[in-house]
């Protein structure tokens, strides 16, 4: 079993359509949490950090779970140019990062 | 302000032969990390240096190394490379262990 593990899709969705992303991690001494986005062969860029409590940041909500050792990203209104891979990371105090293998996302018009 | 640099932007080996990539990070951090990407995988983490000192290690042989600098760049080395070492390599920054700044990777091919 991975470490981090995502739903692969893809996600096809039209244009101002909701989505969720979900992601789960096995290693309970992680201590931080991202989602970062990546498009066609480049790298990745961070989106987001996640908290415990729970942010937003314009069309995007990231939450998390630590019972259930669960991280959600909702995108509401989807645009043509959310279409990209999106990476759930998770850290450890040691500093170690573990990716998710990204769900893709498509947004048609 | 510079982001993170990497070169060369592509490079082509020969198995056996050995490589070196170089990062220099984001002015202000501290800390490189080094991944590896297959297609259609994530970045899988190699190793992270901070004070120039290895600090985190992946699940990854001995042939792989690295060092960083007293200007924080660094430098990952290949030794003996195989077929299965193609693929996309990317340096992150980060200031301590908080949010890594990616750039845009180094790919690597090996014939």
């Amino acid at each position: 079993r991975k470490e981090v593990e995502q739903d692969p899709g893809p996600f096809n969705v039209p244009e101002g359509a909701t989505v969720a992303f979900n992601c789960t991690y096995s290693n309970s001494a992680s201590q931080s949490f991202f989602w970062y986005r990546q498009d066609c062969r480049k790298e990745p860029k961070l989106l987001m950090s996640v908290y415990s409590s729970g942010n937003e940041d314009g069309r995007f909500t990231a939450q998390l779970n630590r019972a259930s050792q669960y991280i959600s990203l909702l995108i509401r209104d989807s645009k043509l140019s959310d279409s990209a891979t999106y990476l759930c990371v998770v850290n450890t105090n040691a500093g170690k990062s573990t990716f998710g293998d990204g769900t893709t996302l498509t947004v048609k018009p | 302000d510079a982001g993170v640099t990497q070169s060369p932007t592509h490079l082509i080996k020969t198995r056996g032969q050995q490589v070196t990539l170089r990062c220099s990070p984001k002015s202000g951090h501290d800390t490189v990390s080094w991944y590896q990407q297959a297609l259609g995988q994530g970045p899988q983490f190699i190793f992270q240096y901070y004070e120039e000192e290895e600090r985190q290690r992946g699940n990854f042989p001995d042939r792989f190394s690295g060092h960083q600098f007293p200007n924080y760049s660094s430098e990952l080395n290949v030794n003996a490379l195989l077929l299965g070492d193609s693929a996309l390599y990317l340096c992150a920054s980060s200031l301590r262990a908080y949010e890594q700044y990616f750039g845009p990777g180094t790919r690597l091919t090996v014939t």
